[in-house]
């Protein structure tokens, strides 16, 4: 079975500070999906990205970047220059590479004080 | 409407008493997911469509949980004899195809069942 650990529960930054989300993942299959979504206040789920099991490249999007490292099967999400609009719950998920249904993790919430 | 809708945003309901969700996915979605988040945890799937056949129902809790979609777009959550238990936030998703590797989904705000 697979499994999604978020192990920080919340975090607390001042704006402008860097914060590091933490998604370590338990599977057997060699092929695989990863993906981070966020859920503001709003409560609708909004996703970030999707990154597959072959392709290690690190990427970065705006204030977001992500690091994919399958030898600690690790995905990890930093959010540069934090803003009091990043105050959000963000989600690490998995899904098996013929599936539909995804895995959460339990969730980090990050709140950004100005 | 752009995004996926659900309603109602809040329900309250007395324990035993029946409730039924809505959701009204994008148009033209042929996927609609029903996830089930208790306070402070991830989304756990419940059931799965692909137009009006549901797939999959390995997630529901229990018999007295129900989803259809019968002409392959609006669908309902029935949950009959609510119990405590049940309080949860109930989060519909639709996705243009079917592999969510390929695709991306679009999640509704919810909706809140408080169950006294």
């Amino acid at each position: 079975a697979q499994k999604v650990t978020q192990a920080q529960t919340e975090i607390s930054v001042v704006e402008k500070e860097d914060v590091t989300l933490d998604c370590v993942y338990e599977t057997r299959d060699t092929t695989y999906y990863l993906f981070w979504y966020k859920q503001p206040p709003s409560g609708e789920l909004v996703f970030l990205i999707r990154r597959n099991s072959f392709d290690e490249q690190n990427e970065i999007s705006g204030r977001y970047s992500w690091n994919f490292q399958k030898s600690t099967s690790s995905f990890n999400f930093t959010i540069t220059a934090s803003q009091v609009v990043d105050s959000a719950v963000y989600f690490c998920a998995f899904a098996r590479s013929n599936d539909y249904k995804l895995s959460f993790g339990a969730g980090t919430t990050v709140t950004v004080r100005a | 409407g752009a995004g996926v809708s659900q309603s109602p945003r809040y329900k309250v309901a007395k324990r035993g008493q029946d409730v039924a969700l809505r959701c009204d996915p994008i148009s033209g979605h042929v996927s609609l997911f029903w996830y089930q988040q208790a306070l402070g945890q991830g989304p756990e799937f419940l059931t799965y469509f692909q137009n009006e056949a549901q797939l999959d129902k390995s997630g529901l809790p229990s018999d007295r949980f129900f989803a259809e979609r019968p002409e392959g777009s609006v669908s309902t959550l029935k949950i009959q004899r609510t119990q405590q238990e049940d309080s949860a936030v109930y989060l519909c998703a639709s996705s243009l195809g079917v592999l969510v590797a390929n695709e991306k989904l679009f999640f509704g705000s919810g909706t809140q069942l408080s169950v006294l």
